[in-house]
């Protein structure tokens, strides 16, 4: 079957730091990935997503980047955090176009 | 920007009631997906309905799709407790797309 890990669960991070989050995806192959952030009690805003190895898509212009070094791992990274930059980091997974997500159970990030 | 809009914002109601939930979109979709997430947690799958359909059932839960009006509804029939999470719509856009994009979603609080 397959599964999603995401870590680290917790992170306070000073403004100014870098930041690494990384996803992986066990029991599939060629998954597309995501990344998602949640601002306290709001929705979904999506970062990234990749198709495939070394192919990232944007959706916001932001202090982040993405990486997808393997088949089923996507990174999350920043060289310098911001205070806006905190929140609720989910990491996701699925089999095509249009077909239902899986989703990690998340990185809770505070920038102090 | 957000395909989705939920209707309610918050919702409370007593355990046995029933919960209806709305969502409205604002293009062509090619499916419509509704998930769950419990505080601090990552987003779990409920249902996906295409767009050529109108509704779909699974177990309590019944999902409508009306492609005319651009929206959908959900509804949860005899909730309980363990039904408080929030809720959230989310779309793929006819066309193809990889993207999933979720609306801010309804806080659903079921009291005992």
């Amino acid at each position: 079957s397959q599964t999603i890990h995401q870590w680290p669960a917790t992170l306070v991070q000073p403004v100014g730091s870098p930041l690494s989050l990384e996803c992986t995806v066990e029991g599939t192959s060629n998954p597309n990935l995501y990344w998602y952030r949640q601002a306290a009690g709001r929705g979904l805003q999506l970062l990234f997503y990749s198709v495939g190895i070394g192919q990232i898509s944007s959706e916001v212009p932001q202090n982040l980047s993405a990486s997808r070094p393997q088949d089923r791992q996507f990174i999350l990274s920043s060289k310098k955090l911001l205070l806006s930059d905190s929140g609720f980091y989910l990491c996701a997974w699925t089999a095509g176009i249009s077909e239902k997500l899986f989703f990690g159970s998340g990185t809770q990030l505070s920038v102090l | 920007s957000q395909q989705g809009e939920e209707d309610p914002q918050a919702l409370s109601i007593q355990e046995g009631e029933n919960a209806t939930m709305n969502c409205s979109y604002k293009t062509s979709i090619n499916n419509l997906q509704w998930y769950r997430q419990n505080s601090g947690r990552g987003l779990v799958h409920l249902i996906l309905i295409r767009s050529n359909e109108r509704e779909k059932h699974s177990g309590r839960l019944r999902v409508t799709l009306d492609t005319s009006k651009k929206s959908s509804s959900l509804l949860i029939t005899a909730s309980r407790a363990a039904d408080t999470a929030s809720y959230f719509c989310a779309t793929v856009a006819q066309g193809g797309s990889e993207k999933l994009v979720f609306g801010k979603g309804t806080k659903l609080t079921v009291n005992p």
